[in-house]
């Protein structure tokens, strides 16, 4: 069965600094995709970053990174340079490559408080 | 990235009324549309999976007769939450992809049945 879990409920980072959400999976399926999204109070999902299980290279957009360690199942997002607006809920899912990623299993979030 | 439109984003109605969300893909062709409930303070679960013209496919423990889902365009899903009860109230979120890309989430709707 797949499993996502978030660990940290709730994190706090002061603006300009990098922080690290960690998130860890299991899976049976050879080949997945990881994902993150973000969750401002208004409610949508924001996609930010994808990694797919066969890339040797950790994923990267702007300010968002993917630490891939396949070995330990976990695909922490980090955020470099936090601004204020990046305070919102962060989910990590994963989708079965298998099924086109169709069906996105997401963990229970980590709300981020990003502090001036 | 692509736009998702879900309309509306707040719903209130009585007990008892069907209530009636859309789903848009604004400027691309969505194949499969998926449905998503979140309750508060908690992680979004499928609710069901639809593909163009096609039977939507529901996962378990989602009760198909009070979820109704149909998605008849390639830019168009609705879901209609009949005879909907207070334990219906959530926050219920689309979103869509075609065949190339990752899905991309509406906005959500707040549905409060009083």
């Amino acid at each position: 069965a797949q499993k996502i879990t978030q660990t940290q409920p709730g994190m706090f980072v002061q603006e300009k600094e990098a922080v690290t959400l960690d998130c860890t999976y299991d899976t049976s399926d050879q080949s997945y995709g990881l994902f993150w999204y973000k969750q401002p109070s208004s409610g949508e999902m924001i996609f930010l970053i994808y990694q797919g299980s066969y890339d040797e290279q950790n994923a990267t957009e702007g300010r968002y990174s993917l630490n891939f360690q396949k070995a330990r199942k976990s695909a922490n997002l980090v955020i470099s340079a936090s601004q204020l607006g990046d305070s919102a809920m962060y989910f990590c899912a994963m989708g079965a490559r298998a099924g086109g990623y169709n069906k996105l299993i997401f963990g229970a979030g980590t709300r981020l408080a990003v502090h001036p | 990235g692509a736009v998702v439109s879900q309309h509306p984003s707040r719903v209130i109605c009585k007990s008892g009324t069907s209530v009636k969300i859309e789903c848009r893909s604004l400027d691309f062709q969505a194949t499969t549309m998926f449905w998503y409930r979140q309750f508060p303070k908690q992680s979004l679960m499928l609710m069901a999976t639809s593909n163009e013209g096609s039977k939507a496919t529901y996962e378990q423990g989602v009760e198909k007769d009070k979820f109704l889902i149909n998605h008849a365009s390639l830019t168009l899903s609705t879901l209609t939450v009949t005879s909907a009860h207070p334990e219906d109230s959530s926050f219920y979120i689309c979103s869509a992809r075609d065949r190339y890309t990752e899905a991309f989430f509406g906005q959500g709707t707040r549905l409060t049945v009083v």
